[in-house]
């Protein structure tokens, strides 16, 4: 199928290890957050979400850090595996409208 | 929960020729988006529905778009006079009613035009 985003930054990681995927947002005003994963021929996928009121919320295998100082969002995957590899976007929410705004993305390949 | 589906995944017409992609929600997701995508982007917000109301459109939504939800549940978006800047995944979304809700993206309408 085709693949998403030719041109993204990609970030390569043994299998086993832990992966930090990073996203600068770009409004002040975004007060919700959401990680998504992307493979190749789908649509994003739902990974994991965080309100402006905390800076830090854990599932399984994935933390996401909010630095609302910097403007900084961080996804975190423990013990990377195979089935991990696609495009991760971020999505920030400006409060009070319904638009989200995607980041470029960035490619996770993970090598065995 | 079925997910959001996206009808046909796959549309290849020439230049100057309309057409029409369908997108069902989510059965109790009340607000519904559409997306384009291109290659090494993200998504970029075209609309938004709340129930059968056209509430948000943007500005990438030139006059040849056009979408709708009539019943408030599928919609349909449709492009008339097709280019070839037209080429583009064109996904749909769906979320609940509320703030902070996630949008659950559909596979998406892969467009190409000759």
């Amino acid at each position: 199928g085709e693949s998403v985003g030719l041109h993204l930054p990609t970030l390569s990681v043994q299998e086993g290890d832990n992966s930090i995927i990073n996203c600068a947002y770009s409004n002040s005003a975004s007060d919700y957050f959401i990680w998504y994963k992307q493979e190749s021929g789908k649509g994003p996928q739902f990974i994991i979400d965080i309100r402006s009121n905390m800076d830090k919320r854990q599932g399984q295998r994935v933390t996401v850090l909010l630095n609302k100082t910097v403007k900084h969002l961080s996804l975190q995957i423990a013990a990377t595996q195979p089935g991990d590899s696609a495009v991760y976007f971020c999505a920030e929410n400006i409060g009070g409208t319904y638009k989200y705004i995607f980041g470029t993305g960035t490619r996770l390949k993970v090598l065995a | 929960d079925t997910g959001v589906s996206q009808d046909p995944r796959h549309k290849i017409t020439k230049r100057g020729q309309n057409v029409t992609f369908r997108c069902d929600p989510i059965s109790e997701h009340n607000r519904l988006y559409w997306y384009r995508q291109t290659l090494g982007q993200g998504p970029e917000f075209l609309t938004y529905f709340q129930n059968e109301a056209q509430l948000e459109k943007s500005r990438l939504l030139s006059d040849r778009f056009s979408a709708e939800r009539p019943k408030g549940s599928f919609s349909t978006l449709e492009i008339q006079r097709t280019e070839q800047g037209d080429s583009a995944m064109y996904l749909c979304a769906s979320s609940r009613r509320g703030d902070n809700q996630p949008q659950h993206f559909g596979d998406g309408t892969r467009l190409s035009i000759l």
